[in-house]
């Protein structure tokens, strides 16, 4: 079983709506990811956080709003969402960032949202 | 440019065959990590090595990491229907976030 708690499973929205996806993870890690992944491609990075600060955003567009209320949680807020942004999501933790990411930059995933956009 | 190359890309085996999979790059790494992704689920933590030329085994699964630090192999021996997923490399760039290779996805047929 996982220890990073991804909610909810599955998703669906229309462009205009507002809804939030919600990672928690109770290892006492530090770091903690969002990744998108299309199908039958590996997960692509889009926000770090450390120590509850955001330390990366790889140029995502602001209809994604990342949010770290403490160290056990993350959100991503998303606003006026588009087709092409249907995917899985998936939120990450590893133990610290700095030289490495961690211990060996390992990283703990959840099972990820499954997100549908109409 | 990609900085992790695998191969195969897709593979689909009958049980009980065995299989090498392959992760390769130009640049030297510190540490290399193999991931399984099963359909619908996240990636899940293989393995980790570390030292030039290391040898992990997890049960039927054997890692290699190339004795210049640039690549790595997984074989699979007695391959079952629950290996079946999607294989990613990924190691630590500087001091980037894990980059992962395009993955292989490997079927194994009852």
């Amino acid at each position: 079983d996982t220890e990073v708690t991804q909610t909810p499973k599955h998703l669906v929205m229309g462009m205009t709506n507002k809804k939030s996806l919600k990672c928690e993870q109770h290892m006492g890690h530090r770091a903690m990811y969002w990744y998108k992944q299309k199908a039958k491609k590996p997960p692509e990075l889009m926000f770090v956080y450390s120590y509850e600060k955001l330390s990366i955003n790889e140029s995502v567009p602001s209809r994604f709003s990342p949010e770290c209320p403490n160290s056990s949680l993350l959100n991503l807020h998303l606003h006026a969402l588009q087709p092409e942004d249907s995917a899985l999501y998936l939120c990450a933790s590893s133990p610290k960032q700095g030289q490495g990411y961690g211990v060996s930059g390992e990283l703990f995933f959840g099972e990820g949202s499954r997100l549908t956009v109409l | 440019t990609q900085l992790l190359e695998q191969s195969p890309q897709f593979l689909s085996i009958q049980e009980g065959e065995n299989l090498t999979v392959y992760c390769n790059s130009s640049s030297v790494f510190s540490s290399l990590q193999w991931y399984r992704q099963e359909p619908g689920e996240g990636p899940v933590l293989l393995v980790t090595v570390v030292t030039g030329g290391e040898v992990k085994k997890l049960k039927r699964l054997t890692f290699q990491f190339g004795d210049a630090r640039k690549d790595s192999s997984l074989h699979i021996t007695a391959a079952q229907p629950g290996d079946t997923g999607l294989y990613l490399c990924a190691v630590n760039s500087g001091n980037t976030p894990l980059v992962f290779g395009k993955g292989t996805r490997l079927s194994v047929i009852a």
